[in-house]
């Protein structure tokens, strides 16, 4: 079936280095993915959805100019979280679905566990 | 979208059935039901999902009420590794935006 990828698995940095994270989707070309963070013991919250050869679109009281999003290829989206504070720790999730896919439903990457010392 | 409401958590004896409601009674006709869940440190998993219908899949059956503003999601036969938080999510069919609830954490007893 289709499977989405993200890494890293988990990253800890020091306050104000700049993170990426890649969400690939490996067995099929998705226009749109999605980004979103998970507190914890709190449920995922859609940060922004990740369209391929465009902008990103942000959800309501999402820094865009803190989390930087770029859909360079159907396979590959990335979340740059810039100049990072203990605050943004968290765990970041992508997702994507396959359009061509007989299934409708979208695919979630394994997560990112980010701490930011 | 529709909002949803679910039991915050369920407790259910391994190799029996696991039954978990969801309410959305302001669900409307263009609306599905989509059901996943998230075991500990993971990203989500897809589950099943459904319109009006019942739906049976390798992982579940799905049990829509007819008025569709209730459904039932049943995991046959429980074991250890379906301890995980369970999501209804109610969305357009394609609506590629979907919005979490606070889930039913589910643990399976053995």
């Amino acid at each position: 079936g289709a499977v989405v990828s993200q890494h890293p698995s988990r990253v800890i940095c020091k306050s104000g280095t700049s993170v990426k994270i890649e969400c690939r989707s490996l067995d099929f070309q998705a226009t749109t993915m999605f980004w979103y963070r998970q507190f914890p013991k709190q449920s995922l919250m859609l940060m922004a959805t990740s369209n391929e050869g465009s902008k990103a679109t942000y959800e309501q009281g999402v820094e865009k100019d803190k989390f930087l999003i770029n859909h360079a290829s159907l396979t590959l989206s990335t979340l740059t979280v810039t100049s990072a504070h203990p605050e943004d720790s968290s765990f970041y999730i992508c997702s994507a679905r396959d359009p061509a896919g007989a299934l409708e439903a979208q695919h979630f990457g394994d997560g990112t566990r980010l701490s930011i010392l | 979208d529709a909002k949803t409401t679910q039991p915050t958590s369920m407790d259910c004896a391994e190799g029996r059935a696991a039954n978990l409601p969801c309410n959305h009674s302001t669900i409307s006709g263009n609306e599905y039901v989509y059901w996943y869940r998230q075991i500990h440190s993971q990203g989500p998993q897809y589950i099943i999902h459904g319109l009006k219908n019942n739906e049976t899949n390798e992982m579940a059956s799905l049990i829509i009420t007819e008025d569709r503003k209730s459904s039932t999601l049943i995991l046959p036969h429980a074991t250890l590794r379906d301890t995980a938080v369970y999501y209804c999510i109610v969305a357009n069919f394609g609506n590629e935006k979907l919005t979490f609830g606070t889930g039913t954490r589910l643990t399976i007893i053995p």
